[in-house]
């Protein structure tokens, strides 16, 4: 079993859907999650960076942590043909290292 | 404020040669990741420098390798291309390797086709 797992879709939406983003893990030691953005041959950029468990809100994204579950959740309101690009999970323990384990990414494409 | 850098932005080699890319981090940053984006396949972590030390690295072979100039620029060799090194190589930059609060930024990568 992977460390974190990511359904990789796609995920076909119609604009002004309700989109949401999961991503499980198995690590009981990760602490920071992070969402990040990735358009088609491009970095990625971060999104939503949350600490421990709990909901994070900017302007139409929300981040959600379940830590009791091992679940981790984004949500796109309002969804934009802009936002199509794949959506990559990332999380880290509160080691010394620091070093983030990603998920496969799901690819979400938002049709007008 | 420029973001990171990296060059070249699309690559093409043969198996057995090497390849040198290149990344040079937000201004003020001081660590500098190296990530292997196979297609298909997440973000595999290679390599982390902070102050020109290399940190830790990924479960890769000894033929990726590297190294961080005192600018905080940043390196990474591969010797010996495999067919399967062929990727999406991605550089980030953060403030401070160690903080488990600093987040990654990431360039826009380089594309390295091995044939």
């Amino acid at each position: 079993q992977k460390e974190v797992e990511q359904d990789p879709g796609p995920l076909s939406v119609p604009e002004g859907a309700i989109v949401s983003l999961n991503c499980t893990y198995s690590n009981s030691a990760f602490q920071y999650f992070m969402w990040y953005r990735q358009y088609s041959r491009k970095g990625p950029e971060l999104l939503m960076y949350t600490y421990s468990s709990g909901n994070k809100e900017d302007g139409r994204f929300t981040a959600q942590v379940d830590k009791s579950s091992k679940y981790i959740s984004l949500f796109i309101r309002d969804s934009q043909p802009s936002d199509s690009a794949t959506y990559l999970c990332a999380m880290s323990d509160s080691g010394g290292s620091y070093i983030p384990t990603f998920g496969r990414g799901t690819s979400l494409i938002v049709h007008p | 404020e420029a973001g990171v850098t990296q060059s070249p932005t699309h690559l093409i080699k043969t198996r057995g040669q090497q390849v040198t890319l290149r990344c040079s981090p937000i201004s003020g940053h001081t660590s500098v990741y190296w990530y292997q984006q196979a297609l298909g396949l997440g973000l595999q972590f290679l390599l982390w420098y902070d102050e020109g030390e290399e940190r830790n690295r990924g479960n890769f072979p000894p033929r990726f390798s590297g190294r961080q100039f005192p600018n905080y620029s940043s390196e990474l060799n591969v010797n010996a291309l495999e067919l399967e090194d062929s990727a999406l190589y991605l550089c980030a930059s953060s403030l401070a390797g160690q903080l488990a609060q600093e987040t990654q930024y990431f360039g826009p990568g380089t594309r390295l086709l091995v044939l």
